[in-house]
């Protein structure tokens, strides 16, 4: 079955460092990638996503590229601030309408 | 827009009590997902309805019963619920599988 696996958290950065969260898939077929973040006590939003082999999804400054090759969607991000504070849950959704979440990823950015 | 709204915010309730939770969305989407999410966790899928029909029910139990009323609305009706059922109540939607959006999610206390 499909399945998502994110690094261990968690990540703790000072301001500025350069981030990368690893995320690895199984799945069959041709899914759809997502990063989403949770800022405490809130629900969670959508940061990027990518649809197809080779596309990169970007937004505020963060960015991932589909891999299949190598079947991953790492999160990158130049340089983190303190307000990037959160869990990031990469996932995938493949030919249903389920969302295959990762266990999430911790990150703390101090100044 | 890509906003999903959720009340309540917060909800306590006692095992006998019942109580409803509510979400809604004007984005024209036709798919709308109930999870629930524990501390330091992933969401976990509960209910996915699709063009107001529930399509798929993830074994939950009986004492959650959710309701679609339209295509913009979506209840979760909640009875005899333990101290286990505590968690963040989460509504997403999406247009048939396209990307899910979320709702900022009920924060549950069961006592």
């Amino acid at each position: 079955g499909n399945s998502v696996t994110q690094m261990e958290g968690p990540v703790t950065l000072s301001e500025e460092a350069f981030l990368t969260i690893n995320c690895t898939y199984t799945a069959t077929g041709y899914p759809s990638l997502f990063w989403y973040v949770q800022y405490p006590g809130e629900g969670l939003q959508l940061l990027l996503k990518a649809t197809k082999a080779d596309d990169k999804g970007s937004n505020k400054g963060f960015e991932a590229t589909y891999r299949k090759e190598t079947t991953s969607f790492h999160l990158e991000k130049g340089s983190v601030q303190v307000s990037d504070s959160a869990v990031y849950f990469c996932a995938l959704r493949g030919s249903t309408d389920k969302l295959i979440f990762g266990t999430g990823t911790r990150l703390q950015v101090f100044p | 827009d890509t906003e999903v709204t959720q009340t309540p915010k917060h909800l306590v309730m006692g095992m006998t009590n019942k109580k409803s939770l509510k979400c809604e969305q004007h984005m024209g989407h036709r798919a709308m997902y109930w999870y629930k999410q524990k501390a330091k966790k992933p969401p976990e899928l509960m209910f996915v309805y699709s063009y107001e029909k529930l399509s798929i029910n993830e074994s939950v139990p009986s004492r959650f019963s959710p309701e679609c009323p339209n295509s913009s609305l979506l209840n979760l009706h909640l009875h005899a619920l333990q101290p286990e059922d505590s968690a963040l109540y989460l509504c997403a939607s999406s247009q048939a599988k396209d990307t899910q959006y979320f709702g900022p999610g009920t924060r549950l206390t069961v006592l």
